[in-house]
């Protein structure tokens, strides 16, 4: 375990449905990340979050909303998907001043 | 554009063999160069990692081989066993940011056969 939890660990759901992924880390770190796994494709970093603060979004669209209440929890809402966002949605966390991130086992996540 | 190109998308290797994995950067952060491991159903896992002073980091059976002025770096998996069957991916930090944030390449799928 690396200490970095992901609930639920998969989901589906209809393209009109609204839904949260959760993410909590118990190491102490201040920073944490949402990244999207595809097929083939490099890891996307989707958003960044230093000391409950939004630093980073990659271009994501507006359809992916996230939120961290505090530095141990990051939640990533979702509203009216496509099919293309069908995908593994990893959580990671690190401390601000460190390269090492910690992963949790991910969301694999089906738009039907 | 940053990224990193990884190279070969997926290696089949005998055990006991030596499996080896290439990574080359462009315009990213020069200071450090992790790969991580994946196992199915399981997150990225950070398996070594190499600051570019040096040219060579081992770690049991795992190296990190880094040449600056090519701008590569591989990981070498020695005596390499069925239980290293996974996907590994090599990362770089990105360049001109206020905040340790990580391109990832795409990934080499390794199957050790017994």
């Amino acid at each position: 375990e690396t200490g970095v939890t992901q609930t639920p660990r998969h989901l589906v759901m209809g393209m009109t449905n609204k839904k949260s992924l959760k993410c909590e880390q118990h190491l102490g770190h201040n920073a944490m990340y949402w990244y999207k796994q595809s097929a083939k494709k490099p890891l996307e970093l989707m958003f960044v979050y230093s000391l409950e603060e939004r630093v980073e979004n990659n271009s994501v669209p507006s359809r992916f909303s996230p939120e961290c209440p505090n530095s141990s929890h990051l939640f990533l809402h979702l509203h009216t998907l496509q099919p293309e966002d069908s995908a593994l949605y990893l959580c990671a966390s690190s401390q601000d001043t460190s390269y090492e991130q910690y992963f949790g086992p991910g969301t694999r996540l089906t738009v039907t | 554009q940053q990224q990193v190109k990884q190279s070969p998308q997926s290696l089949i290797v005998q055990k006991g063999g030596i499996s080896i994995i290439n990574c080359a950067y462009e315009n990213t952060a020069f200071d450090y160069f992790p790969w991580y491991q994946q196992f199915p159903g399981k997150g990225p896992a950070l398996l070594i990692a190499i600051r570019p002073d040096v040219s060579e980091k081992k770690e049991g059976r795992f190296t990190i081989s880094f040449n600056k002025s090519a701008k590569q770096f591989s990981l070498h998996i020695m005596d390499s066993q069925p239980g290293d069957s996974a996907t590994y991916f090599c990362a770089a930090p990105l360049l001109n940011t206020g905040f340790q944030k990580l391109v990832f390449g795409t990934g080499t799928r390794l199957l050790v056969s017994p």
